[in-house]
């Protein structure tokens, strides 16, 4: 099945400071790749996605970029703020397939 | 607009004892899953159900039991409850095809003793 590795699993910024968080895959078949964000005893919500057709897309300050060939996609999160910090999870999945496979999560503080 | 609900959210059992998590929602979604979080694993999924009585495996399945006769119910079932299940459960439902979004329910922290 698919792997996906998170990078890095905790991250201190400056607030106004960017924020970049980055994941690898291991399937080339996964076209899919969501990022979640999870305030402290909250639920995941998604906050952006891309598809395998698309190199980057942007949502106001938060970014994601993907690089099929290198079999990587990042999180980039601008001026960041104090109401950013939360725990980022990325995710894969495949074409046709019904599972996302989660990353480890990366905890950003945003330090005011 | 209900969405996704989670029952107990929160629950502690003895181990060898059988714990039911609900999860229910109104969306009408096809799919529903199963994850547990864990610290340093991230979400790992459990099972999943791509219709009313359709169930797989995910990742994790050891030591649990799913049903789905409605579309709107997925109940999770651990039969003996073991230690190693303490965990935060997070059900979540989508919609069929190849729509990307997931959407959690509040969780159910279980703590097995």
């Amino acid at each position: 099945g698919e792997n996906v590795e998170q990078h890095p699993s905790t991250l201190s910024v400056q607030e106004g400071d960017s924020a970049v968080i980055k994941c690898t895959y291991s399937d080339s078949a996964s076209n899919y790749f969501p990022w979640y964000k999870q305030e402290l005893g909250k639920r995941p919500q998604l906050i952006i996605d891309i598809r395998s057709n698309v190199g980057e897309k942007k949502d106001q300050r938060i970014a994601v970029t993907l690089n099929k060939t290198a079999k990587h996609f990042s999180l980039h999160i601008t001026e960041t703020q104090p109401e950013d910090s939360a725990v980022y999870f990325c995710a894969a999945r495949g074409t046709g397939a019904n599972n996302l496979f989660f990353g480890t999560g990366t905890r950003l503080t945003v330090i005011p | 607009d209900a969405g996704i609900t989670q029952s107990p959210r929160y629950k502690i059992t003895e181990t060898g004892r059988q714990v039911t998590l609900m999860c229910h929602q109104t969306w009408s979604h096809s799919y529903m899953f199963w994850y547990r979080q864990d610290l340093g694993h991230g979400l790992r999924l459990i099972y999943y159900s791509a219709a009313a009585d359709i169930t797989d495996k995910g990742e994790v399945p050891d030591g649990y039991v799913v049903s789905r006769s409605k579309t709107e119910n997925f109940p999770l079932t651990l039969e003996s409850a073991t230690r190693s299940q303490t965990s935060v459960y997070f059900c979540a439902s989508r919609l069929g095809g190849d729509t990307g979004e997931l959407f959690f329910g509040e969780g159910s922290r279980l703590t097995v003793l």
